[in-house]
């Protein structure tokens, strides 16, 4: 069984460029959860996507924008990007049986530094 | 409104001393509760839930957390710490009809050999 995979590991963007960050669910889940969780920070949730649409937002801007594919596959991008984007942007993926109390798997990560 | 607090940003505890972690939170209905650790450069995983049912809820490593709505506490303990649980630890919250968690702002462990 392979677990949640993120890529890149490490990206150093600056200001106004856009971003791309990738993740894989693990094996069976339908459902991907991205958070950003900023330095010394709890994760913040951005938002979900379940079977390819859009199932809950945070408070983010829209500036923030994700997509999911048919293999639950997901991205998320960042346009314009600000100093405080920086953070480690965590996704997790589940399999939304249960609903929330359905256990998250998270990803490693990608640290994004915006200069 | 759903929120976690965690009391203590670190605690630093003597290898093979009980380790206790406090969380309490806040929810109009029912809570799921959540404790995740995060080891360095590592994302989150999993130690343990409450959904419903035994309020004591045993967890991975040795882990547990008891449920106390009367308190809308949920700290997680552990008997004897190993150098190993050096990591930061998370409390989250949800709820049914949620769709994401509430994290709180984590508490750093250290183990002192």
């Amino acid at each position: 069984e392979t677990g949640v995979t993120q890529s890149p590991t490490h990206l150093i963007k600056t200001r106004g460029q856009q971003v791309t960050l990738r993740c894989s669910s693990q094996s069976g889940h339908n459902t991907v959860s991205w958070y950003q969780q900023a330095l010394g920070q709890g994760p913040q949730f951005i938002f979900q996507y379940y079977r390819e649409e859009e199932n809950g937002r945070g408070n983010f801007p829209p500036r923030f924008s994700g997509l999911q594919f048919p293999n639950y596959s997901s991205e998320l991008n960042v346009n314009a990007l600000e100093l405080d984007d920086s953070a480690l942007y965590l996704c997790a993926s589940s399999l939304a049986r249960t609903g929330a109390k359905d256990t998250q798997y998270f990803g490693p990560g990608t640290r994004l530094t915006v200069l | 409104a759903q929120s976690v607090t965690q009391l203590g940003s670190h605690v630093s505890v003597s290898e093979g001393a009980l380790v206790l972690l406090r969380c309490n939170y806040s929810s109009s209905v029912p809570p799921y509760l959540f404790w995740y650790v995060q080891y360095p450069n590592q994302g989150l995983q999993l130690l343990l839930k409450y959904t419903t049912g035994a309020t004591l809820v045993k967890g991975i490593n040795g882990f547990e957390a008891e449920f106390k709505k009367s308190e809308t506490s949920f700290h997680l303990t552990k008997p004897s710490a190993h150098m190993s649980d050096a990591a930061e630890y998370f409390c989250a919250v949800t709820q049914t009809g949620a769709n994401n968690l509430f994290f709180g702002t984590g508490t750093r462990l250290t183990v002192i050999p």
